[in-house]
């Protein structure tokens, strides 16, 4: 079976800018959850998602926005784009919401310059 | 913030010799767990231990649990060069989120 995958790999946009991040989860997995990682640190949590509703939020701002939709795979949005926003964006999928370990796609590296 | 925090940041070994990594938390927890990160890509699951477990093993991982002290430990006995990579501890202690450290660098020279 595929694992987690994640487009684009790379990306690179210019502050102000929107950017759309797109992940489709292990198959059968119904909960998707958004990280971002900064270059030297750990993974931030952003939004979980699990049959299609938000879970839960990190203390993002709200240029941050997300959605999973029926067949599970999710979007990220960040509007307004700073370039503090550059960042390794990474998905990943559990079977459920809870404490199941989480199965991580390798991510999209945004570029804000 | 609810982080756990590695210790030590950086590590270099010889190819065959033992890696401890520690790691501390804050709050109570229901599970933590650890990851291993190749080369800024996607993470991947290595162990998970409850907050009623003590140590866990899995292959050439040792993992221990002291819930009194708020800490974890993760061993890696015999090493390769494919061990090389970011190591995290996660905690988990809600139910939609989990809590990762800023990791631990490990370089296995050959």
């Amino acid at each position: 079976d595929a694992g987690v995958t994640q487009s684009p790999t790379h990306l690179i946009k210019t502050r102000g800018q929107q950017v759309t991040l797109r992940c489709s989860p292990i198959s059968g997995h119904k909960s998707v959850s958004w990280y971002q990682q900064v270059l030297g640190q750990g993974p931030q949590f952003i939004f979980q998602y699990y049959e299609k509703e938000e879970r839960g939020r990190g203390n993002f701002p709200d240029r941050f926005s997300a959605r999973q939709f029926p067949n599970y795979s999710s979007e990220l949005n960040v509007n307004a784009l700073l370039l503090g926003d550059s960042a390794l964006y990474l998905c990943a999928s559990s079977p459920e919401e809870g404490r199941s370990p989480l199965h991580f796609g390798n991510g999209t590296r945004l570029t804000v310059t | 913030s609810q982080q756990g925090e590695e210790d030590p940041q950086a590590l270099s070994i010889q190819e065959g010799e033992n890696a401890t990594m520690n790691c501390s938390y804050k709050t109570s927890i229901n599970n933590l767990q650890w990851y291993r990160q190749n080369s800024g890509r996607g993470l991947v699951h290595l162990i998970l231990i409850r907050s009623n477990e003590r140590e866990k093993h899995s292959g050439r991982l040792r993992v221990t649990l002291d819930t009194s002290k708020k800490s974890s430990s993760l061993l890696i006995t015999a090493s390769r060069a494919a061990d090389t990579a970011s190591y995290f501890c996660a905690t988990d202690f809600n139910d939609y989120k989990l809590s990762f450290g800023a990791g631990t660098t490990v370089t296995v020279r050959a």
